[in-house]
């Protein structure tokens, strides 16, 4: 299957601070990538879907000023967390796919993100 | 109603045993279906994906795809301790799009 890669793998930061993570797509390209996001024992909750040169659309509840999503090339997709709280520490993952015709997803590795 | 419904379990099988995970949707018109294995503290996996009814099977795996009944059900044959794990289904409901939903995921203890 198509391989995706995150980095950093794990993160810890002061609050207020801000935090990119890198999504790339290694072996193909990728016009649309997902963030998503996962705390301890709980289920995937995607948060935006990441498009090659436009803006990224965001679900219902997920501030984009908070959550800055960028997808500059068809191979790259960064996610910001701004001004970084305690409560957005969490599992974060992206997912890419080639598309048609069976659009399956992988996922990179995930970053775990810590705030102080 | 969620777009796409497990049971959570847990669900408990003993080693050799056959584990049965459930899966139902809600959009008729959905396309392609997913079964994910999630370790704990990683992320998902792909395990296999199915688009027609039937069966499909690969090596240990198989999904079945009822379109008719909305459901799709991943069947674990001599479960094995390592196949310990979270399971996720997931939906693309779209043809020419690739936004998935995901089901919670069901949790899968195989005892030794």
């Amino acid at each position: 299957g198509a391989v995706v890669s995150q980095h950093p793998s794990w993160v810890i930061c002061k609050s207020g601070t801000s935090v990119k993570i890198e999504c790339r797509s290694l072996d193909f390209q990728a016009t649309t990538m997902f963030w998503y996001r996962q705390f301890p024992k709980q289920s995937l909750m995607l948060m935006a879907t990441s498009n090659e040169g436009s803006k990224a659309t965001y679900e219902q509840g997920v501030e984009k000023d908070k959550f800055l999503i960028n997808h500059a090339s068809l191979t790259l997709s960064t996610l910001t967390v701004t001004s970084a709280h305690p409560e957005d520490s969490s599992f974060y993952i992206c997912s890419a796919g080639e598309g048609y015709p069976h659009n399956e997803q992988f996922f990179g590795p995930g970053t775990r993100l810590t705030v102080l | 109603q969620k777009e796409v419904e497990q049971n959570s379990g847990p669900l408990s099988v003993p080693e050799g045993a056959i584990a049965s995970l459930n899966c139902t949707y809600s959009d008729r018109g959905s396309q392609s279906f997913f079964w994910y294995r999630q370790y704990s503290g990683k992320s998902p996996e792909l395990i296999m994906f199915i688009y027609s009814n039937g069966d499909k099977e690969d090596g240990r795996f198989t999904a079945q795809l009822n379109k008719a009944s909305q459901y799709v059900s991943l069947l674990i044959r001599d479960s094995q301790p390592s196949d310990s794990a979270t399971y996720l289904c997931a939906v693309n409901p779209s043809r020419t799009g690739n936004q998935f939903y995901f089901g919670t995921g069901t949790s899968l203890t195989v005892i030794p």
